[in-house]
């Protein structure tokens, strides 16, 4: 039961514009949603994150909007760069159901930033 | 800057061997994981501690066990390892309490059972 679904694997976008990386979740208990960013050979670094009862959150080129009721959160890239090129997990924490500080990712969208 | 560091990169093993996978945080954090990443399955957590002594099962804790001695080591354990454990395997660490929600990750160990 994937309660995290990143339902594209592979983004390819040109340097300059937006990337739009989409994730969707079913448990409405969550209460805390993050974004990871990961290179070949690392471990995931973290990116942004966003409270339940935000609605946006910005740091820099990275945007993260959550749309609770439709169990939506988008992470917006402006402008993309090369350096962005990387595999980038949507994770999402329940307090509520006991989980603590335990996270659940999604499966990831691999993107690719073109010159 | 956090650190946590994992005993090996790369590690080849045969079906039946008992392997150890070694995770060392540097930042005091009580919070320690395992998880393993694979193609289309993204990261799934395998166990979590909350403190020396303590473990939790995560979501695919069959074929592996953990142990935490000390507060900043964290070992993975496959009894006997499988094929089907050949991954890359995922130790990270946070803070304890609500505000430990970022995860802090090594920088991963690619196993491979012969």
């Amino acid at each position: 039961d994937q309660q995290v679904k990143q339902n594209s694997p592979s983004l390819s976008v040109q340097e300059g514009r937006i990337s739009i990386l989409n994730c969707d979740y079913t448990n409405s208990m969550f209460d805390y949603f993050l974004w990871y960013k990961k290179y070949p050979a690392e471990g995931p670094t973290f990116l942004i994150s966003i409270s339940s009862i935000k609605d946006k959150n910005e740091d820099g080129r990275f945007t993260v909007f959550l749309n609770k009721s439709a169990k939506h959160l988008s992470l917006h890239i402006v402008p993309s760069q090369p350096g962005d090129s990387a595999v980038y997990f949507c994770a999402a924490r329940g307090i509520l159901t006991g989980g603590g500080n335990k996270l659940t990712f999604g499966t990831g969208t691999q993107l690719k930033v073109e010159l | 800057d956090v650190k946590v560091t994992q005993s090996s990169r790369y590690l080849v093993k045969r079906t039946g061997e008992k392997v150890f996978l070694e995770c060392v945080q540097d930042m005091d954090h009580e919070n320690m994981f395992w998880y393993r990443q694979d193609p289309g399955l993204g990261l799934r957590l395998i166990y979590f501690s909350y403190d020396v002594k303590m473990k939790e099962k995560g979501d695919i804790p069959e074929g592996y066990s953990v142990s935490r001695e000390k507060k900043e080591r964290f070992s993975l354990i496959l009894e006997s390892a499988s094929t089907n454990q050949t991954s890359m395997y995922l130790c990270a660490s946070s803070l304890a309490g609500l505000v430990g929600e970022t995860q802090y990750f090594g920088p991963g160990t690619r196993l491979l059972v012969l």
